[in-house]
């Protein structure tokens, strides 16, 4: 069975920092693109980031390019997304997901919130 | 403001056929597959449909979508009081850098 679990989530300060992790099991994380989904509170879905199966390539929505990396270890059948300089458009649930087109795959989220 | 335009409502009765559009232009749907998401409050999103029209296993066939070049549309039939939840078009976007976009959502009502 495919599972997908994000942890990490946590409230941080403006200006802080996060690192997001999603552990990945039932599958072999480095046959997929994995993907970053948010969902800020009473709001729609936005997607954020996702990478290919060899870190080669890796696309960035355009608000958190340079802020936000994601990476992934496909031996530990992790992916991560490092979040810097958050600001309170970042809180969120952050959801991580399989594939680039986002399929049946999802994790149950991990809530973000940054605020002072 | 989302690159998929979808409306904010949609309703109807028990039974009733609802259809929610999704607009979008040739960078997104124009060129590529379209999925439609179910969402329930304080759940992760639940896939309905992949490549514009094809269902998951499991997923009762009341629901269906189409693609039309830069438009699509999901319809709900038989309309039943556990349909009543958001739902969310998607599609990869080939401008700028790439992208995966989302509409905006479509609260549906079942009254």
């Amino acid at each position: 069975e495919v599972q997908l679990v994000e942890s990490g989530g946590d409230l941080v300060q403006p200006g802080g920092s996060l690192r997001l992790s999603c552990a990945a099991s039932g599958f072999s994380l480095s046959n997929y693109w994995m993907s970053w989904v948010r969902q800020a509170p009473g709001k729609g879905l936005e997607w954020v980031a996702c990478i290919n199966q060899d870190e080669s390539v890796k696309y960035y929505l355009d608000s958190v390019r340079g802020r936000f990396t994601i990476s992934r270890d496909n031996a530990k059948n992790s992916l991560s997304l490092q979040m810097n300089s958050l600001t309170a458009e970042d809180t969120a649930v952050y959801y991580c997901a399989r594939d680039r087109i986002i399929g049946g795959y999802w994790g149950q989220g991990t809530l973000v919130t940054v605020s002072s | 403001q989302s690159v998929l335009t979808q409306p904010p409502s949609a309703s109807g009765t028990p039974g009733q056929r609802v259809t929610i559009s999704c607009s979008g232009n040739s960078s997104n749907i124009g060129s590529n597959y379209v999925s439609w998401y179910q969402q329930f409050p304080g759940t992760a999103p639940k896939l309905l449909i992949y490549k514009n029209y094809l269902r998951p296993s499991g997923l009762p066939d009341r629901f269906s979508a189409s693609k039309s070049e830069t438009s699509a549309s999901l319809d709900i039939s038989g309309l039943r009081s556990e349909d009543e939840a958001d739902y969310y078009c998607a599609a990869w976007d080939d401008s700028l850098s790439g992208r995966y976009v989302f509409g905006a959502g479509t609260k549906v009502t079942v009254l």
